[in-house]
């Protein structure tokens, strides 16, 4: 009984290409983010919705587009994929924006 | 926006040993601060959390101290096990979401 859970765990594409990661929470919570861990493990907001509206778009190139069908779904489509996107992606929600975040396993995305 | 510096940035022990993080924070208004532990491989897992109307707060072998006057906040870890072994993130937040300190490598030796 995963509590959020995001596919795929591992994506190798090419330069240019364009992918998605989905993301699913089944905490009942309201708020869902993506952060995005470089490879010096320094975690970084990328973006946060609450009840499907986007409340931070953090200085993030418009290639990353999140996407809330509902509040226990949160996908991020990137496209035109660049060598300095490569890193962990990271799914998390919360209750509120105020209190602690539960993390998915992570999508390590590498581009080539 | 919220800076939240933590040190050290590795940290060795033996085994039964204790280890102590520490963390600051910039922004007066944050009020909520958790701790997260990181296995290779694996998402942030959130251990330990304190609010900012309460200076102390323990879970077993895990403690965290908060001292909002001087804006910094520790993990204490006592009785250390390799188990332990893991990176270590602090975080802050107010009334946006939660700013991460750099992380912590704690290894520890049996």
């Amino acid at each position: 009984d995963t509590a959020v859970s995001q596919t795929p765990k591992y994506l190798v594409t090419q330069m240019g290409n364009d992918k998605s990661i989905k993301c699913e929470q089944n905490l009942g919570h309201d708020t869902m983010y993506w952060y995005k861990q470089d490879s010096k493990k320094f975690l970084k907001i990328m973006f946060s919705y609450n009840n499907k509206e986007l409340i931070i778009n953090e200085t993030v190139p418009n290639r990353f587009s999140p996407k809330s069908p509902d509040k226990a779904h949160l996908n991020l489509h990137i496209n035109s994929l660049e060598l300095g996107d490569s890193a962990v992606y990271f799914c998390a929600s919360s209750p509120t924006d105020l209190s602690g975040a539960f993390f998915g396993q992570g999508t390590r995305l590498t581009v080539v | 926006g919220e800076n939240v510096e933590q040190h050290p940035s590795t940290l060795s022990v033996q085994e039964g040993d204790s280890a102590v993080i520490k963390c600051t924070y910039s922004d007066s208004a944050s009020n909520y601060f958790p701790w997260y532990k990181q296995e290779l491989g694996k998402g942030p897992q959130l251990i330990i959390d304190i609010r900012s109307n309460v200076g102390e707060k323990k879970d077993q072998r895990i403690a965290v101290t908060l001292n909002k006057t001087a804006k910094h906040f520790s993990l204490h870890i006592t009785e250390t096990q390799p188990e332990d072994s893991a990176v270590y993130f602090c975080a802050a937040s107010g009334y946006s979401t939660l700013t991460f300190g750099k992380g912590t490598m704690l290894l520890v030796s049996p």
